[in-house]
Order: C-alpha cells, then sequence, then structure tokens
C-alpha cells in the first residue's frame, strides 16, 4: 500500500544540524513532487518545503531563510531535509507528504507519514 | 498567526450541520488558488478530506463537502458523527509568500 516512512528525529542543541530522510513505497516516487510540513506541540500546521518530481524545481517557507534543504534520491525512493543552525522553535514533528499531483506541482497534500519528532533543546 | 483564519472551535450534535469558515486574501484564495481541507484525529497525521475546493479523495463520505466564494472557503459536514470530532485545517497557496499556507486549524466538537 501507499507508504511514507520518516527518519532521522531526535533531540538536538541549539545550533546543530540533523537530516531527516522520508522512504516511499506503494507509488511511483520519481513521478511524484514532495513536501516537508511540521507541527509544533499543540499548534498548527506549518508547509516547510517542497521538491519537484525530477527536482527541478524547490521552494521554502520563507521563515527558514536558508538554514534548511530539501532533496530527494529517486533510484531509492527517498525524500531527505537537512536541517542547519536548529533553533529552540524549529522543535516540531516533521510529516513528508506526497503532493496531489502527477508530474506537477498541485500544493495538496495527498498522502502523509506518521511523522517524526525534531527537539531541539539544550 | 496564520495566512490563513478559522475559528478556534465549533461545536454540533450529533445528526446536525457544522460548517467551518477559512478566510484569506487576494494573494491566496481570493486569487486562481485552489483551497484544500484536512481531518487530523487526534495522535495522528493530517488526512486529506477536500481537494480542489470542493472534490472528496476516494474513501471520504459524501457528508464532507467544500466551497469557495471570492476570498473565503468553507467545509460542510452533514449527518454529524461522534467520530468527525477532531481538528480541521484549511490549506491554499499564497502567490505573493510563493509557498503553501494553513488556516490555524479548528476543533470541531461533537456533543
Amino acid at each position: 500500500q501507499v507508504q511514507l516512512v520518516e527518519s532521522g528525529g531526535g533531540v538536538v542543541q541549539p545550533g546543530r544540524s540533523l537530516r531527516l530522510s522520508c522512504e516511499a513505497s506503494g507509488f511511483p516516487f520519481s513521478n511524484s513532487a514532495m513536501h516537508w510540513v511540521r507541527q509544533t506541540p499543540g499548534k498548527g500546521l506549518e508547509w516547510v518545503a517542497v521538491m519537484a518530481y525530477d527536482g527541478s524545481k524547490k521552494q521554502y517557507a520563507d521563515s527558514l531563510k536558508g538554514r534548511f534543504t530539501i532533496y530527494r534520491d529517486n533510484s531509492k525512493n527517498t525524500l531527505y531535509l537537512q536541517m542547519n543552525s536548529l533553533r529552540t522553535e524549529d522543535t516540531a514533528v516533521f510529516y513528508c507528504a506526497k503532493d496531489l499531483g502527477i508530474s506537477m506541482i498541485a500544493y495538496a497534500f495527498h498522502i502523509w507519514g506518521q511523522g517524526t519528532m525534531v527537539t531541539v533543546s539544550a | 498567526q496564520s495566512v490563513l483564519t478559522q475559528p478556534p472551535s465549533v461545536s454540533a450534535a450529533p445528526g446536525q450541520r457544522v460548517t467551518i469558515s477559512c478566510t484569506g486574501s487576494s494573494s491566496n484564495i481570493g486569487s486562481i488558488y485552489d483551497v484544500h481541507w484536512y481531518q487530523q484525529l487526534p495522535g495522528t497525521a493530517p488526512k486529506l478530506l477536500i481537494y480542489g475546493n470542493n472534490n472528496r479523495p476516494s474513501g471520504v463520505p459524501g457528508r464532507f463537502s467544500g466551497s469557495k466564494s471570492g476570498t473565503s472557503a468553507s467545509l460542510a459536514i452533514t449527518g454529524l458523527q461522534p467520530e468527525d470530532e477532531a481538528e480541521y485545517y484549511c490549506q491554499s497557496y499564497d502567490g505573493s509568500l510563493s509557498g503553501s499556507v494553513f488556516g490555524g486549524g479548528t476543533k470541531l466538537t461533537v456533543l
């Protein structure tokens, strides 16, 4: 079945880096744009970034100011999020999500993973 | 503070109808961009409920419907059931921000 499994979360000190992974199965990953979305504890959802199916386009939320990088390896059906210079306010559950579109970005989040928790704390 | 504005909470009795509003601006909902709705049950990931303003993915009951007019959108749920108790989020694209934006979420309580 269609599945997204995130990993790589954990506890990290402010200023450090962390890389999240999202392994996809059950659908043609190389035809799908993929997103990262985060949810701070007890609060709402915030879109983080998107990458086109072939890596040709990337977009990021303005609030990230260049600290995060989204990339993918279609040969491994895996999406990544490299997070640098982490801040306490980055503490959140990070979800990867499959875009609704096929070979284009619809900016709708069709399938979600279970999420991975990132805690930034001294 | 979210770009899209939703009421923090709504409530209704089983069997009744409830609507959740989502207000944006001319750079998102009021432009060419679609509105999508998500349901998040406690302790779980969000689930796509409505896409493209008024379309239901396979498996979503017909009790759920969406609409869009001007700079606002609405989610309607008829024949409320206890299992509908959840957090609901609207989402669109913002041309000025060049990215997706969410509402702050609405907690639905089935009395």
